[in-house]
């Protein structure tokens, strides 16, 4: 079974400073690993994904996240965090193209101006 | 590209009654398409798979017989909630994969919110 774990329900962090949202997850084989952030209301939006290659990952809005495979994490980091970063955000993993993702808990970040 | 759209985007309806939610493809074929249901606060729970033209593969827990999902082409699926109740007022999302688009990745609607009075 597949299973993703996102240990912080909230993330505080202020404007300007760096943002990590943290992820681990297990599967077996290879992991293709997701994030996706979530606006109120609102469906998913793809943020960056992992499939292959390079360990640290760039997605949209300036976020990235870094694979790595012996601790079993895909944490997403921004450098500096604005207050429009504020929303939900989701680790999601599948064990093959194509197949069903399982979503960790979500962590929901807020930066303060 | 890959767009999914969900209608309705929000729908109220009395206790009992059926509804039907549709999730289209807008420029794509859609293999696969996924649905998913979220409680506030909570994390994505996939209810079903449907594959084009082929019964959809229900998650453990889900009754097939309440939550009824065709997928009768490339680029509609649709789950009707059949005599819905309160308890199954939620979020429910869809997400199409696309047919020859590298590692099948996933799509996502807008939502669709359910209140069940």
């Amino acid at each position: 079974a597949q299973s993703v774990a996102q240990p912080e329900d909230q993330v505080n962090v202020a404007e300007g400073n760096p943002l990590t949202v943290k992820c681990t997850y297990s599967v077996s084989g290879n992991p293709y690993l997701f994030w996706y952030v979530q606006y109120p209301n609102r469906g998913l939006q793809f943020l960056l994904k992992y499939i292959t290659g390079d360990n640290l990952v760039k997605g949209s809005y300036g976020f990235e996240a870094e694979f790595n495979k012996s601790q079993t994490s895909f944490h997403l980091k921004k450098p500096s965090a604005l207050v429009s970063d504020s929303a939900l955000y989701f680790c999601a993993v599948s064990k093959a193209a194509g197949n069903k993702l399982t979503f960790g808990g979500g962590t929901r970040v807020l930066v303060k101006p | 590209g890959a767009v999914v759209s969900q209608h309705p985007s929000r729908v109220i309806c009395k206790s009992g009654t059926s509804v039907k939610i549709e999730c289209r493809s807008l420029d794509f074929q859609a293999t696969t398409m996924f649905w998913y249901r979220q409680f506030p606060k909570q994390s994505l729970m996939l209810m079903a798979t449907s594959n084009e033209g082929s019964k959809a593969t229900y998650e453990q827990g889900v009754e097939k017989d309440k939550f009824l999902i065709n997928h009768a082409s490339l680029t509609l699926s649709t789950l009707t909630v059949t005599s819905a109740h309160p308890e199954d007022s939620s979020f429910y999302i869809c997400s199409a994969s696309a047919r020859g688009r590298r590692y099948n990745e996933q799509f996502f609607g807008p939502g669709t919110r359910l209140t069940v009075l």
